[in-house]
């Protein structure tokens, strides 16, 4: 069964540094998704992605986070100067399409920043 | 703006026995969709079972069924014969159809102990 993958699963950064989550969607989805989970804490929506472009982002997603889809395989997530509460599980996920399909979720990177 | 409230944290349940996780949200849209995702302590998310608003029988996907009262507004998960691999953190979530994104918007989970 095909899969989202996420690389790396864990993630060890200096406060100030800049981190790239990668992912690879499943190969015949359209819409891909950033999400992120405080340790404990409900899933947060952070950006979606479609057609090559934003579609919406959350309020947590400023100026320090961008997301890339490169190659038409690789997603990526980059946080550019990272801060101690940025620590968390950001999972990535994808869908065929909206509404009533399932997002299948990746296994997630766990992001540490001391 | 839409949510989701999950208004029990913890739950404890017999092995074999059914156990029923609560889920209520708000929205002022009439079409919408209503998922529920099981994480094991592994941390990865996984797809149980979806609910449309239109949808006029409750979902069903083998032990899992969601109790669907769209006048309540809510969505409770129902797990038949309770097994131990079923201990994990519940999370309900909803999309609406007129987002022109899919995003999901979780609620803040219910942690599910079923007991040998």
């Amino acid at each position: 069964e095909p899969e989202v993958t996420q690389t790396p699963s864990h993630q060890v950064t200096q406060m100030g540094q800049e981190v790239i989550l990668r992912c690879v969607p499943i190969s015949n989805h359209l819409y891909f998704y950033w999400y992120r989970q405080i340790l404990g804490q409900k899933v947060e929506f952070l950006v979606s992605f479609y057609n090559n472009e934003i579609s919406e982002k959350s309020e947590i997603f400023d100026d320090q986070f961008s997301v890339e889809r490169p190659d038409g395989s690789n997603f990526t997530l980059k946080i550019r100067s990272t801060k101690l509460e940025d620590s968390a599980m950001y999972f990535c996920a994808s869908t065929f399409g909206q509404g009533i399909y399932e997002q299948y979720f990746g296994p997630g990177t766990r992001l540490t920043v001391t | 703006a839409q949510k989701i409230t999950q208004t029990q944290p913890g739950m404890f349940v017999q092995e074999k026995e059914a156990v029923t996780l609560d889920c209520t949200y708000d929205t002022s849209d009439q079409s919408y969709g209503l998922f529920w995702y099981k994480q094991p302590s592994s941390g990865e998310m996984i797809f149980l079972i979806y609910q449309g608003s239109y949808d006029e029988q409750n979902a069903t996907e083998g032990r899992y069924s969601l109790n669907f009262q769209k006048a309540r507004k809510s969505a409770n998960l129902v797990i038949s014969a309770s097994q131990l691999g079923d201990s994990a953190m519940y999370f309900c979530a909803m999309t609406l159809f007129s987002s022109n994104t899919g995003k999901l918007i979780f609620g803040q989970g219910t942690t599910l102990q079923v007991k040998p």
